[in-house]
């Protein structure tokens, strides 16, 4: 089972640069989220959804656009890259917005912003 | 912001010997899980308590709850190289509507010493 998938696994952005981080799931799942892991910080939520056509804003939203035009995909938008956005990026996904089930993880895309 | 704390921030034991590792937080929850990051890549679902329960087992791990302290432990038994990794608490988070995702603590880098 693929689970969820995060393409591209590393990313070099110029700052002012746009791009668009990958992240698809095969479970069915209705909730997706992304989060940011930066060093002695964790993780941090920056966008989540619980459905197809419904996103909504979480912890760290500023500079970072998400849609969801289908269940099975969830891709986050870097509008103008910034050096403070540097960071490794997590799409999850578990099966109900309760999140009284396990959430899977994608391995990951760290993104260096120079 | 952040909801969970782990301690200690890293912990360094010799193979066979247990470890254990604390979490706590500031808000009611309705879950608490625990994950395991492997280092470079995603983060993997350990188990999940929920809040009406004290203990919960799986396999060599065992994970308590004190709702009135706040708290949560990890403790992983008689432990294996393969365990070295980062351990983090995570709790749900709402804000009116529903679960908006997890809210992650800072983890605990766990070594095992050959």
């Amino acid at each position: 089972n693929a689970g969820v998938t995060q393409t591209p696994k590393f990313q070099v952005l110029k700052t002012g640069q746009s791009m668009t981080l990958q992240c698809a799931q095969d479970m069915n799942h209705e909730y997706m989220s992304w989060y940011r892991q930066d060093p002695g910080m964790g993780l941090r939520l920056i966008h989540y959804s619980v459905g197809a056509g419904i996103t909504d804003q979480g912890e760290v939203p500023n500079g970072y656009n998400v849609s969801r035009s289908t269940t099975e995909d969830f891709p986050l938008r870097l509008l103008s890259a910034a050096p403070s956005q540097t960071s490794v990026y997590f799409c999850a996904s578990s099966q109900d917005r309760g999140l009284i089930t396990e959430a899977f993880f994608g391995q990951g895309t760290r993104l260096t912003v120079v | 912001s952040q909801q969970g704390e782990e301690d200690p921030q890293a912990l360094s034991i010799q193979e066979g010997e247990n470890a254990t590792m604390n979490c706590s937080y500031k808000t009611s929850i309705n879950n608490l899980q625990w994950y395991r990051q492997n280092s470079g890549r995603g983060l993997v679902h350990l188990i999940l308590i929920r809040s009406n329960e004290r203990e919960k087992h799986s396999g060599r791990l065992r994970v308590t709850l004190d709702t009135s302290k706040k708290s949560s432990s990890l403790l992983i038994t008689a432990s294996r190289a393969a365990d070295t990794a980062s351990y983090f608490c995570a709790t749900d988070m709402y804000s009116g509507g529903g679960a908006d995702g997890l809210t992650f603590g800072k983890g605990t880098h766990l070594i095992i010493q050959p």
